[in-house]
């Protein structure tokens, strides 16, 4: 079965500065997908970014970027020039290629709070 | 596109009691899945549906969880007899086939928090 690990249970960022949240996955898949998610206190989850493993090229959005390992089933995600409204939980979570649709497995989470 | 469309958002309620969570997923989307968030457990997939029909019920914790979706716009999932163990939020989410799609994720209603007391 696959997993996804977030070893970083909270973080803390300055606004203005750049942090990075970690992942680490394990699958014995070679074609899958890889998503970022932001749950603010609103409980809403909303897509950040997201990523498709047979692509080399790191995907960003804006101030969010990832950088895909896919050899060292990574997938961070930075987020540049933090603000206010980035705090929120992540997830981090995994999606099996198919030609249906396959369940998300989700990372327990990193909280992340900025400073003003 | 008023999204995924989840009722209540909060439900209190006694143990033992029936609750029933509803979910509306977008129209066109032909998957829908049921999460329960906790602290301790995080996210986890109770069950989902492709084009109506269950494919994956493991992630129900026990017979007293049952979930149907009796067509394309809508889906339930009951609690009977609830327990105090229960209490979380609940997510529904639908999403189009992967070949119908670039976005490749889920859209998310905006949960059911659930006290059982």
């Amino acid at each position: 079965a696959q997993t996804v690990t977030q070893s970083q249970p909270e973080m803390s960022v300055q606004e203005a500065e750049t942090v990075t949240l970690s992942c680490t996955y394990d699958t014995s898949e070679s074609d899958y997908y890889l998503f970022w998610y932001k749950q603010p206190p609103s409980r809403q989850m909303i897509l950040v970014i997201r990523q498709e493993a047979y692509k080399q090229q790191n995907a960003t959005e804006n101030r969010f970027s990832v950088n895909f390992q896919k050899a060292a089933k990574s997938f961070s995600l930075k987020i540049s020039d933090s603000q206010l409204g980035d705090a929120a939980m992540y997830f981090c979570a995994y999606r099996r290629r198919n030609s249906g649709n396959t369940p998300l497995v989700f990372g327990k989470g990193t909280r992340l709070s900025v400073i003003a | 596109d008023a999204g995924v469309i989840q009722s209540p958002r909060h439900e209190v309620t006694e143990m033992g009691q029936e609750v029933t969570l509803r979910c509306k997923p977008i129209s066109g989307h032909n998957s829908l899945f049921w999460y329960r968030q906790t602290m301790m457990r995080g996210l986890e997939l109770l069950i989902y549906f492709n084009n109506n029909v269950p494919i994956d019920d493991s992630g129900m914790p026990e017979d007293r969880f049952s979930a149907k979706m009796p067509n394309a716009s809508f889906s339930t999932l009951k609690i009977q007899p609830s327990e105090p163990r229960d209490s979380a939020v609940y997510f529904c989410a639908s999403s189009l086939p992967p070949s119908k799609t670039l976005f490749y994720g889920y859209t998310f209603g905006s949960g059911t928090r659930l006290t059982v007391v």
